[in-house]
This record gives structure tokens, sequence and C-alpha cells, in this order.
């Protein structure tokens, strides 16, 4: 267990529908990231949010967005949804992300399975 | 942009050594990661590597040259528990904290 919780760990939903997937993570972390997976792409990294605000952005699409609340948690909204949106979404955290070795260091959740029909 | 390189499979026996490479071409470099990954489920952490040389975990080690855009990491006493895929990654130096971006994966199969 990496401390890291996703909900919800499954998601089946229908085309042009959105939905949000949520995420916790470990205690005292302040970065959280988003990753997809899907078997044709691999592993691709969307999202980096630290304290609140975005940090780092990588191949994520317009129709998707995030945000950091104050408490830390993370959600992930993906809408108009399509079926190449079917995919793994992980989230993970790390305790900061860019200031020591330790900070890069990120434990994954278990994911949110999406599957959209 | 990122490029990433490495091995689609490798198999090797229990208590063997087996080293994954990885090469990557990059804008600007920020650091490599190395995960494992077994079927089913989530990544795990396993290096983290910014200067050239060789970090040593254990079992495992990892090692980087930048200037030749390369890195291993090294499975030593392997294990049936190693049967896993390993991801690396590369993490740019871009506007922001930099961006990652992971190679297809190696599927590492230990045989008895």
């Amino acid at each position: 267990d990496s401390g890291v919780t996703q909900t919800p760990k499954h998601l089946i939903t229908a085309t042009g529908q959105r939905v949000t997937l949520r995420c916790s993570p470990r205690s005292g972390d302040l970065s959280v990231y988003w990753y997809q997976q899907s078997l044709d792409q691999g592993l691709q990294f969307l999202i980096q949010y630290y304290n609140g605000e975005e940090r780092a952005k990588g191949n994520i699409l317009e129709r998707f967005s995030a945000q950091q609340f104050p408490d830390l948690h993370s959600e992930l909204n993906l809408s108009s949804l399509e079926l190449g949106d079917s995919a793994l979404y992980f989230c993970a955290s790390s305790p900061s992300g860019t200031i020591s070795r330790r900070d890069y260091e990120q434990y994954f959740g278990p994911g949110t399975r999406l599957t959209v029909t | 942009g990122q490029n990433i390189d490495q091995p689609t499979e490798m198999t090797a026996t229990e208590g063997a050594i087996v080293q994954i490479n990885c090469t990557y071409q990059t804008s600007g470099f920020n650091g490599l990661f190395w995960y494992q990954q077994h079927a089913g489920e989530a990544p795990t952490f396993l290096s983290y590597n910014v200067l050239d040389g060789l970090e040593e975990k254990g079992r495992f080690s990892s090692f980087l040259s930048r200037s030749k855009g390369y890195s291993y990491l090294l499975l030593k006493e392997l294990q049936m528990k190693d049967s896993a895929s390993y991801l690396c990654a590369v993490r740019d130096r871009g506007d922001s904290w930099g961006k990652f971006q992971f190679g297809a994966g190696t599927q590492v199969v230990v045989t008895p």
C-alpha cells in the first residue's frame, strides 16, 4: 500500500459524458501527478500540481482538466469522452518534486480503470 | 521533444543478472527514472539519476551517462518476483518543472 488513494476503482460510462477521478496523496506529500496508461500509448504523463498550483503539463488533452485543492487532494476531470479515452488513470504523489533526491520518489495509487462505451 | 528507446523483452534465469538499456534524446535533461510495474498493478519507483554515474540500491543499480543519452538498470540475483515491466522515464527541463516522457517498457521474464 503506497498510501495514495484513488476513487473510483472502476468507471464505465458512455461517449460524450463527463467524469471526475479523485486522488488523495500520501500524508505530507505536496505534489500530485496524473498519468494515463493505455495498451497502445503506454504510460503518459498528464499534469503535475504542487501545493495547489499547476507546475508541469504533459500530453493532456484540452477536454481534460485537473485541480488540486487546499487539503491537497486532486481531481482529474474528463469531458466529452471518446472511446480512445478508455485507459487506466494513475495518480502519484511525492514530497515536493524538485528540491532533493527524495522528492523525486513518486508513489502511485492503484489507479482508476475507465471504460468508455 | 524526447524519444526513449528500451528493449521490448528480456529473459533471464533466476539468480542471474540482467541489464536493461535505455537511450533517450531530450531538448533539456532534468533527470532519469526507472519504475517497475507488475501486470495489473501501479508502477513502483526504483531509482532516480540526475548526475553521471552509478546509483546502487540493494539488488538494483542504475547508471547514467548524460553525454551519451544512455542509462541502464542492472538487476542482480534475479528472483521470480522480478518478472515485471521496467519503465525508463526522462524528465525534461522545460519552462515549468518539466514533463515526463516514458519508454514503452521492457518486459523481464525470469525463468527457474
